[in-house]
């Protein structure tokens, strides 16, 4: 099957302490992004990356890091420096070319991370 | 920045109400997408505005771009207990590879 995964569904951590998220795309897509979501609020873009060893900020890049070594895979970490990190993370894709910015994204199931 | 407005926030409907949510930018948008988010789950596209004043239907679902491209709707007729989420708009300005989400609208049916 074609999809997006991401792990874990739920991931808890220690005020602190540096969190990985997975994000893995099967869909041979060029873009990717990462999003969260708090309750009650859009989706709001940390970074998004058009072709593979690229990446940019998006609007609340601070206190979080991507890479994108590979095209199928663009991990986001959550750092200490993030203030507030408990929230939904959405991972998300889209094919490249045609009309620039066009087309559909395709979102992963998420991961709620819980800070303790 | 550049925003784009969504109301209302919530909307509680009897089963077979409609329910309609609107969007609105400042600015003039190149083509704005629809998702819909089930409660616990991401979101998954709906559909694809471009053309200044477009409409389209999917069933019960109508969509609407405006004449200057800055707003848009979304229209459930007769809604049904599946209809049940959270209704986000996203627009795109020029050839940016960026969305901008609107906040949302939570569909609720009243029991």
């Amino acid at each position: 099957d074609g999809g997006i995964t991401q792990s874990p569904k739920y991931l808890f951590r220690k005020e602190g302490q540096n969190v990985t998220l997975s994000c893995e795309q099967n869909l041979n897509h060029d873009a990717m992004y990462w999003y969260r979501q708090d309750p009650g609020q859009g989706l709001r873009l940390i970074y998004y990356s058009q072709i593979v060893n690229d990446f940019q900020k998006g609007d609340i890049a601070e206190g979080y890091s991507v890479s994108r070594e590979k095209k199928e895979s663009f991990p986001l970490t959550v750092t200490s420096a993030q203030k507030n990190p408990t929230a939904f993370y959405l991972c998300a894709s889209r094919p490249g070319g045609g009309l620039a910015g066009a087309g559909e994204q395709f979102f992963g199931p998420g991961t709620r991370l819980t800070v303790l | 920045g550049q925003q784009v407005m969504q109301i209302p926030q919530y909307q509680h409907v009897q089963e077979g109400e409609d329910f309609t949510t609107y969007c609105n930018s400042s600015t003039t948008l190149s083509n704005i997408q629809w998702y819909k988010q089930r409660p616990g789950g991401h979101p998954v596209f709906l559909i694809q505005l471009v053309k200044s004043g477009e409409v389209k239907k999917q069933k019960r679902l109508t969509f609407q771009f405006g004449e200057a491209k800055k707003n848009s709707s979304l229209h459930i007729t007769a809604t049904q207990t599946t209809d049940v989420g959270t209704y986000f708009c996203a627009g795109r300005i020029g050839s940016n590879y960026q969305l901008i989400w609107g906040a949302g609208t939570k569909l609720i049916i009243k029991p």
